[in-house]
């Protein structure tokens, strides 16, 4: 059973513009979420975080938003860069127990 | 300081063989994951080590599969008698108290 999903395997997105990433969870005890970003060959690297008691945490360009009635969380980048081309994992936990990841959005900025 | 270390970078081994993969997490780092993602797949969770707890097993595929951490420190992940279906990439990562984890580059596993 999946605990946390990204749905879209992938996503392309012209440069400059807004890239929105989503993730559903169908675990109500989750209380913290984490989006990692990951490159070829390389470990992800944490990049953003929100707890439950939140509904919005922002970090630059990067914004995560969670819904929690609809269990839901997103990762928007603003403006959208040549860099952020890269593998995005969302991910949530339950206090200090481990965390789940989902199966990653491979995120393509177009020139 | 250093980063979470894995070796080998990369293993070549013949269907059949014992492979052992070796994680090095960062210093004081008091939880320690290894996960697997095979070819176009998401990270799968295989175990997780929290301080002197026991560990959580149930990511572990099969009874090939097992893991030690010695001293709270350095882990092992040990598969036998691999199969074609255990080529992925074995990350590990490490975490003090609270969420953060901190991931190595990986072991890229081919069982020919």
């Amino acid at each position: 059973d999946q605990q946390v999903k990204q749905n879209s395997p992938s996503l392309s997105v012209q440069e400059g513009r807004i890239s929105i990433l989503n993730c559903d969870y169908t675990n109500s005890m989750f209380d913290y979420f984490l989006w990692y970003k990951k490159y070829p060959a390389e470990g992800p690297t944490f990049l953003i975080s929100i707890s439950s008691i939140k509904d919005k945490n922002e970090d630059g360009r990067f914004t995560v938003f969670l819904n929690k009635s609809a269990k839901h969380l997103s990762l928007h980048i603003v403006p959208s860069q040549p860099g952020d081309s890269a593998v995005y994992f969302c991910a949530a936990s339950v206090r200090d127990d481990k965390i789940i990841f989902g199966k990653g959005t491979r995120l393509h900025i177009l020139p | 300081g250093a980063g979470v270390s894995q070796s080998p970078s990369n293993k070549v081994t013949e269907k059949g063989k014992d492979v052992e993969l070796r994680c090095d997490p960062i210093s004081g780092h008091t939880a320690l994951y290894w996960y697997r993602q095979s070819l176009g797949q998401g990270l799968e969770f295989l175990i997780y080590f929290q301080g002197n707890s026991a560990p959580d097993k149930s990511g572990l595929p099969s009874d090939r599969f097992s893991a030690e951490r010695t001293g709270g420190s350095v882990s092992t992940l040990t598969i036998q008698r691999t199969q074609q279906e255990d080529s992925a990439v074995y990350l590990c990562a490490s975490t003090s108290w609270g969420h953060i984890q901190y991931f190595g580059a990986g072991t890229r596993l081919s069982v020919l």
